[in-house]
């Protein structure tokens, strides 16, 4: 059965690089049909969509974040990673990935991140 | 951006009843969308994709209705364990979900 796993630090500093992988166990990341995804999900607040990535490289980025996101996937690992540059207290959240074809099917138990100084 | 609205925010319902709740967008978005549970502390689960289609190892007493911009997921007969808070979501163009419907006993 396909599970996913976010891990990282559980706190940045403001103006500093967030990241997070998330391994993938009992499947393939290299799937021809499958994106991987990461979403967010702010303290007591609704979803937002990050960004999703295939296997082969082709990535999608939420317009309100591409400037500081970058995805990838690590094929060898079976490992989808995250950066997110310059966070601000904003940015607190819980990070989850996700395996996506057009809708969300299967998802990692998230990960919290705070931002304080 | 299409964005999605919810309503009510807040059900209130007993278990045993039926729950309707209500999902409206922007603007089309054809049969591509999908409603979520989630649970405190747990992850997003999917429930109905396409509008109308159940997951896999959905119960039956979830269905999901609606085109263009008007959806509706039904719960015909409230569990315990439905009670939680759901989310719509669109995939026309970017993902984007709606702020959700609170289901409280």
């Amino acid at each position: 059965q396909l599970q996913l796993q976010e891990s990282g630090p559980g706190l940045v500093r403001p103006s500093e690089t967030l990241s997070l992988t998330c391994t993938v166990s009992g499947g393939s990341i290299s799937s021809d049909t499958y994106y991987w995804a990461w979403v967010r999900q702010p303290p007591g607040r609704g979803l937002e969509w990050i960004g999703s990535m295939s296997y082969s490289g082709s990535t999608y980025y939420n317009p309100s974040l591409k400037t500081r996101i970058t995805i990838f996937v690590d094929t060898a690992k079976n490992q989808l990673s995250l950066r997110l540059y310059s966070v601000t207290a904003a940015d607190t959240a819980v990070y989850y990935c996700a395996r996506f074809y057009w809708y969300f099917d299967v998802w990692g138990p998230g990960a919290l991140v705070g931002v304080f100084s | 951006e299409i964005v999605l609205t919810q309503s009510p925010a807040t059900l209130s319902l007993s278990p045993g009843e039926r729950a309707t709740l209500s999902c409206r967008a922007s603007q089309s978005v054809s049969s591509y969308l999908a409603w979520f549970q989630q649970k405190p502390g747990q992850a997003p689960r999917l429930l109905i994709y396409d509008a109308s289609n159940r997951a896999t190892g959905i119960p039956a007493r979830f269905s999901g209705s609606g085109s263009g911009t008007d959806f509706t997921l039904t719960i015909s007969s409230l569990e315990p364990e439905d009670f939680a808070v759901y989310y719509c979501q669109q995939r026309s163009n970017w993902p984007t979900f709606g702020q959700g419907t609170r289901l409280e006993i």
